[in-house]
């Protein structure tokens, strides 16, 4: 199966919170990221929590990191509709190979 | 300070042709990356390289695929004789070399190539 797994689809409501959750498999996963890809445009780095670390708040963005279970979430607080995109979540290892492996992508959508 | 720069954005190619794609990395990044995005697809990783070295090319299809990163200009991804399953958006990052003041090995993307095979 893939290395990084992703719903592929969440809708909330404007004003709502919304909570993209991902899992990986590599243990040895050093950092994991967020990033957003809005229509027709790259990724934007949202941001990132080293594996050492269980929560990293920025702004309406709240990462949670379970280790033991190989679990990320990303929640949005006071979900707006320019918060309409796609997520990614990615990990890496800096002690090995640090290619990041992607996961397929969640698309959010924000409707009134 | 500028971000990754992709050109072209979209790029249009008929069978049998060949596709040249441009990224210029980020000031101060000497390692960039190769990533193709298939419609409805997460990203799959092609290529990694630095300057005037390839050192990752596990993604990369074993014909018609090139890429390069000399010593002076932008990295180039080279596609010869095109095909439709080639069409694609491909998405260059750039990133600090491992083990610079700060580094996270993060990797910051560039807005795209949208490549279309007729």
């Amino acid at each position: 199966g893939e290395d990084v797994e992703q719903s592929l689809f969440l809708s909330v409501r404007e004003g709502d919170s919304s909570v993209i959750n991902c899992t990986y498999t590599d243990s040895s996963s050093t950092y994991l990221y967020w990033y957003k890809q809005e229509p027709g445009a790259g990724l934007q780095l949202l941001t990132y929590i080293f594996s050492n670390m269980d929560m990293k708040q920025d702004q309406r963005l709240t990462v949670l990191l379970n280790k033991k279970d190989k679990h990320l979430s990303l929640r949005i607080a006071d979900t707006q509709t320019g918060d309409s995109a796609i997520y990614f979540c990615a990990e890496s290892f800096s002690g090995g190979s640090y290619i990041p492996t992607f996961g397929r992508g969640t698309s959010l959508i924000v409707h009134p | 300070n500028a971000g990754v720069m992709q050109n072209p954005r979209h790029l249009v190619r008929r069978r049998g042709q060949e596709a040249r794609l441009r990224c210029s990395p980020m000031k101060g990044h000497s390692h960039v990356y190769w990533y193709r995005q298939l419609p409805e697809e997460g990203l799959k990783f092609m290529v990694y390289l630095q300057k005037e070295n390839i050192i990752d090319e596990s993604g990369m299809p074993k014909e018609r695929f090139s890429a390069e990163f000399p010593k002076e200009g932008p990295s180039i991804l080279r596609i010869q004789q095109v095909v439709r399953g080639d069409s694609a958006a491909y998405f260059c990052a750039s990133s600090r070399p491992r083990g610079a003041m700060g580094s996270t090995d993060t990797q910051y993307f560039g807005p795209g190539t949208r490549l279309t095979v007729l």
